[in-house]
């Protein structure tokens, strides 16, 4: 019974597409994040989403846009794919806003851009 | 500068051998110190997790915080092939802070255990 699940989990797209990733947790978590993870293995941290209220929002690109239409479902949708972007994007929630408690995180999704 | 440096390695040791992991990091704001490893293609799992000061053992794991040094340290016992795997650490700050709500990660550890 997965705990954090991400769709899809490899992604191959041009550049300038449109993509979405969505991600759903059956914790019962009140916090998700959405993190990337680049080639060298640094997670850094893009939007957290407490109870569908935005709480961080990490000078990300305004090409990146999450949504969280509950506190179980966070959806990251990027327009305009750059070469850049192709990274690993890893969903992970965690019980509480501030993020004292760990994270459980997701499998992650391999987004490669051509 | 990185807030959270971590030699990336990669570390090779022999089975059975003790493995020593660390990071140091800079904000002083930082009270709760985690590790998480990562096995190929998979995501993070929380290892082991610390607040402020101290130790923390948990079967083969030891967590050390040092806040005077702003240093961590994760120790594996009697290494096994199955624990090779990237070791990152990561760090939360109080309420509050710039930090709040957030995991500042290392870069994470590359190591191999061979048998």
């Amino acid at each position: 019974d997965t705990a954090v699940s991400q769709t899809p989990k490899y992604l191959v797209t041009q550049m300038g597409n449109d993509k979405s990733i969505k991600c759903e947790q059956n914790l019962g978590h009140d916090t998700m994040y959405w993190y990337k993870q680049d080639s060298k293995k640094f997670l850094k941290i893009m939007f957290s989403y407490n109870n569908k209220e935005l709480i961080i929002n990490e000078t990300v690109p305004n090409r990146f846009s999450p949504k969280s239409p509950d506190k179980a479902h966070l959806n990251l949708h990027i327009n305009s794919l750059e070469l850049g972007d192709s990274a690993v994007y890893f969903c992970a929630s965690s019980p509480k806003m501030t993020g004292t408690y760990g994270y459980t995180f997701g499998s992650g999704t391999r987004l490669t851009v051509v | 500068q990185k807030e959270v440096e971590q030699d990336p390695g990669p570390l090779s040791v022999p089975e059975g051998a003790i493995v020593s992991l660390n990071c140091t990091y800079s904000n002083s704001a930082f009270q709760y110190f985690m590790w998480y490893r990562q096995y190929s293609r998979k995501g993070p799992e929380l290892l082991m997790y610390t607040y402020s000061s101290g130790n923390k053992e948990d079967g083969r794991f030891t967590a050390q915080v040092d806040k005077s040094s702003k240093y961590i340290s994760l120790f594996i016992r009697d290494s096994q092939p199955s624990d090779s795997a990237t070791y990152l650490c990561a760090m939360s700050a109080v309420a509050g802070g710039t930090s709040y709500g957030k995991l500042t990660f290392g870069q994470g550890t590359i190591l191999t255990v061979h048998p």
